[in-house]
């Protein structure tokens, strides 16, 4: 049973470039939520997909938007980068009916520089 | 507002018990969680309670909560240097708000 896969593992971009990031939920899982780990913090929440529309965001500028297909996979796409951006991208998946168990990729590390 | 806090590093010696403690402001009926983050890894749910709950024990590990003061507590028995990780206490449900993490370290 594969888990929760992102791609890429590590990703290095210069300021003012746009990026896309991957996520391919955890078997029968429905739901995708990404979240923004920036070193020595705990994971913000971005925002989390559901039938291919946002169902929740975060805090976070329109930068960041994202997308769900029809296989429940999702991407993350972050445009006009900024130093700050800089931060481990962590996808988790989960059953809509079961949103309080989130399962965790390994996440992709973005370096802006 | 929501917030989540943690104490920032704990050491203990391999066999003894680790107690990780954790403070919340939701005031909702919300599920609590705990999560484990090895070095370049992502997040491993270790367990999670529901706010109407006082108390969840897995294994090794026990979850003990008190509503009254919003505080959250992991026990981790016979802890072993595999243990070794940041631990995360987070709640919420769809959104998850997490705590700043806790460096739990094992010595012999």
């Amino acid at each position: 049973d594969a888990g929760v896969t992102q791609s890429p593992t590590h990703l290095i971009k210069t300021r003012g470039q746009q990026v896309t990031l991957r996520c391919s939920p955890k078997s029968g899982h429905d739901t995708v939520s990404w979240y923004q780990q920036a070193l020595g913090q705990g994971p913000q929440f971005i925002f989390q997909y559901y039938e291919e529309e946002e169902r929740q965001r975060g805090n976070f500028p329109d930068r960041f938007s994202g997308h769900q297909f029809p296989n429940y996979s999702s991407e993350l796409n972050v445009n006009a980068l900024l130093l700050g951006d800089s931060a481990l991208y962590l996808c988790a998946s989960s059953l809509v009916t079961n949103s309080y168990e989130q399962y965790f990729g390994p996440g992709t590390r973005l370096t802006v520089t | 507002g929501e917030d989540v806090e943690q104490s920032l590093f704990l050491s203990v010696r391999e066999g003894d018990s680790s107690v990780i403690n954790c403070t919340y402001t939701d005031s909702s009926s919300t599920y609590l969680y705990w999560y484990k983050q090895e070095p370049g890894a992502g997040l491993q749910l270790l367990t999670y309670i529901f706010s109407n709950m006082d108390m969840k024990q897995d294994q090794r590990l026990t979850v003990l909560l008190n509503k009254k003061d919003k505080h959250l507590s992991l026990r981790i028995a016979d802890t072993q240097t595999g243990d070794s990780a940041i631990y995360f206490c987070a709640e919420g449900y769809n959104k998850l708000i997490f705590g700043a993490g806790t460096r739990l370290a094992v010595h012999p």
